[in-house]
């Protein structure tokens, strides 16, 4: 069974840009999750969606936005970019289970502001 | 304030050697997971652990749930090289996964 894929893997932009990363999760799996990671901060959830619908959103400004499509694939965009924003973006599939909650990683899109 | 608390957050050691990971938090969690981070890579699920007292073992890894639910520990016996990596520990709060701040474990064969 073929993993997450996240593209594009690495992308340089530049202040007030936006930019649009995609997330094609497993076969099967309906639920997606992005996250954030940074050195500073760790790993933080940016939002989730379940079939086609946000079902979680964590502490990010409205500038950080995502969606999903109805073959759960998805995709998260960030407008007006801030030299912050640089970071590896994570995307995450998993199964709808309410106790084992596991999630299956990509291998990121690392983003750089200048 | 982290909901869950990571120690060490740093740990480098000699190939061979034993460690132990912990992670703790004030909160009750349904199920607490631990993943490993190779650089430029995404986290891999290496365990969930949903029992209270449960202990859990992959090869040289094992894996403890806290009596509470709300600790976790991570021990490694005869650490080697292949070990190096950011552990995490995560856990399910207000609907969405909590992350600790990572152990960055350093194995020097």
């Amino acid at each position: 069974k073929a993993g997450v894929t996240q593209t594009p893997r690495y992308l340089i932009k530049t202040r007030g840009q936006q930019v649009t990363l995609s997330c094609s999760p497993i076969s099967g799996h309906r639920s997606v999750s992005w996250y954030q990671q940074t050195p500073g901060q760790g790993l933080q959830f940016l939002f989730e969606y379940f079939s086609e619908t946000q079902r979680n959103k964590g502490n990010f400004p409205g500038r950080f936005s995502g969606r999903q499509f109805s073959n759960s694939r998805s995709e998260m965009n960030v407008s007006t970019l801030e030299l912050g924003d640089s970071a590896l973006y994570l995307c995450a599939s998993s199964l709808w289970d309410r106790v084992y909650y596991e999630q299956y990683f990509g291998p990121g899109t690392r983003l750089t502001v200048t | 304030t982290q909901l869950l608390e990571q120690s060490p957050q740093f740990l480098s050691i000699q190939e061979g050697e034993n460690l132990t990971v912990y992670c703790n938090s004030s909160s009750v969690f349904s199920s607490l997971q631990w993943y490993r981070q190779e650089p430029g890579e995404g986290p891999v699920l290496l365990v969930t652990v949903v029992t209270g007292g449960e202990v859990k073992k992959l090869k040289r890894l094992t894996f403890q749930f806290g009596d509470a639910r709300k600790d976790s520990s991570l021990h490694i016996t005869a650490a080697q090289p292949g070990d190096t990596g950011l552990y995490l520990c995560a856990g399910k709060q207000g609907g969405k996964l909590i992350f600790g701040q990572g152990t960055e474990l350093s194995v020097k064969p």
